[in-house]
């Protein structure tokens, strides 16, 4: 069973600030994505990397795929409220649509 | 257009019963995943049908069932309702059932067996 777990689990800072999530799994994956997911809602792609060592911008957040394919982390900069949200790293094996999900970070950034 | 589509939003069900869900994927989407999130964890893949059959299913018993009609809609069913079956439950599309597919989510059905 291929496991994906994700730190920390819950992150509460102020505006402004930077912060790290990290997605590590002893399992090789084909690709990686990284979900947000506000309540109520399912869960919104943010990027998918594929890829090892391969890093992808998207305005101020910076996702990286590991060498070896197996972890995977989300830094943010400069937080701003509107990023508060739940985030989901999801490992695809190659097998079709089915994800694996870590447990997710919950992100709350103060004002 | 509409993004993924799932009714109903909302269900209080008590043990023992059975549920159905419905889920409607993006017209043109031929591929169909459920997936449930229990509170404060990611979500669990259940299974996943593509041209109306079923392409992966995962390590749930066999009280949950699914299938996809013709017009690639979708219905989770699951018999004999546990407390444990509390969840969101998440419907996802894609064009294709191929690797790298964007996954595109509803917005689920909140189950609450009491």
């Amino acid at each position: 069973t291929q496991l994906l777990e994700q730190s920390p689990q819950f992150l509460s800072i102020q505006e402004g600030e930077n912060l790290t999530v990290y997605c590590n799994s002893s399992s090789v994956f084909s690709s990686l994505q990284w979900y947000r997911q506000e309540p109520g809602e399912g869960p919104v792609l943010l990027v998918t990397v594929v890829t090892g060592g391969e890093v992808k911008k998207l305005k101020r957040l910076t996702f990286q795929f590991g060498d070896a394919r197996k972890d995977s982390s989300l830094h943010i900069t400069a937080a701003q409220p509107g990023d508060t949200g739940l985030y989901l790293c999801a490992g695809e094996d190659g097998a079709g649509n089915m994800l694996t999900f870590g447990g997710g970070t919950r992100l709350m950034v103060k004002p | 257009d509409a993004g993924v589509t799932q009714s109903p939003t909302h269900l209080i069900k008590t043990r023992g019963q059975h549920v159905t869900l419905r889920c409607s994927p993006i017209s043109g989407h031929k591929s169909v995943s459920w997936y449930q999130q229990v509170l404060g964890q990611g979500p669990q893949f259940i299974f996943q049908y593509y041209e109306k059959e079923e392409r992966g299913r995962g390590n749930f018993p066999d009280r949950f069932s699914a299938r996809q009609f013709p017009n690639y809609s979708s219905e989770l069913n699951v018999n004999a309702l546990l407390l444990g079956d509390s969840a969101l439950y998440l419907c996802a599309s894609s064009l294709e059932d191929s690797n790298n597919e964007k996954l595109f989510f509803g917005s689920g059905t909140q189950l609450s067996v009491l």
